[in-house]
């Protein structure tokens, strides 16, 4: 089975500091995705990544950063956390079909 | 990609068919459907997805109308489990980015 895993189910962390979100695949997945998930406005988009070292924008990118060094890894990076950003955070992979998701991270920013 | 419209919620009786409709008028020739759900808590599920034939798969099954503007999911005996958020995407051949809508909500009512 395909696995996608988010290092932590529960994060905390306060205003101003740098926080990173880690995802790993384990199915040589091509494409991976960062999102957040908020009440009322679904899911949206913050980077993707189609290969080592590519990555695009999505729909809400602005306070994040994206990493992708090895294949298998895809990491988020907030430079300086701020309570805006308190959130569900999903990952994904796929190839060109289905997508596989993280089980999220619920960080939240005091 | 394409934008899809769907109902926001719907309700179904246990053991009945659900039906859930996607509009998605400006659909291309290479836009396959996708059909994903989220079950509270958890990171979206891949269910179906489909070009222009009917598909059917252990968990559901996908109509498409002959001009590909409008699917239909259709889960053929609705359990209290697929209580979810039923998201309809619209994906390019080959595109890697994956962007979700507001989804409708099912409720499974028993």
């Amino acid at each position: 089975d395909v696995k996608v895993t988010q290092s932590s189910r529960y994060l905390v962390k306060r205003t101003g500091e740098k926080v990173f979100l880690e995802c790993v695949q384990d199915m040589d997945h091509e494409n991976m995705f960062w999102y957040r998930q908020d009440p009322g406005l679904g899911l949206r988009l913050i980077y993707f990544s189609y290969d080592v070292k590519m990555k695009e924008k999505g729909d809400i990118p602005e306070g994040y950063s994206v990493s992708r060094e090895k294949k298998e890894r895809f990491s988020l990076i907030l430079e300086s956390a701020s309570t805006n950003q308190t959130s569900m955070y999903l990952c994904a992979s796929s190839l060109w079909d289905e997508a596989f998701f993280g089980q999220g991270t619920r960080l939240t920013v005091v | 990609d394409a934008k899809t419209t769907q109902p926001p919620s719907m309700d179904c009786a246990e053991g009945r068919a659900a039906n859930l409709p996607c509009n998605h008028s400006t659909i291309s020739g290479n836009e396959y459907v996708y059909w994903y759900r989220q079950i509270h808590s958890q990171g979206p599920q891949y269910i179906i997805h489909g070009l222009k034939n009917n598909e059917t798969n252990e968990m559901a099954s996908l109509i498409i109308t002959e001009d590909r503007k409008s699917s239909t999911l259709i889960l053929p005996h609705a359990t209290l489990r697929d209580t979810a958020v039923y998201y309809c995407i619209v994906r390019g051949q080959g595109a890697q980015k994956l962007v979700f809508g507001q989804g409708t909500r099912l409720t499974i009512n028993p």
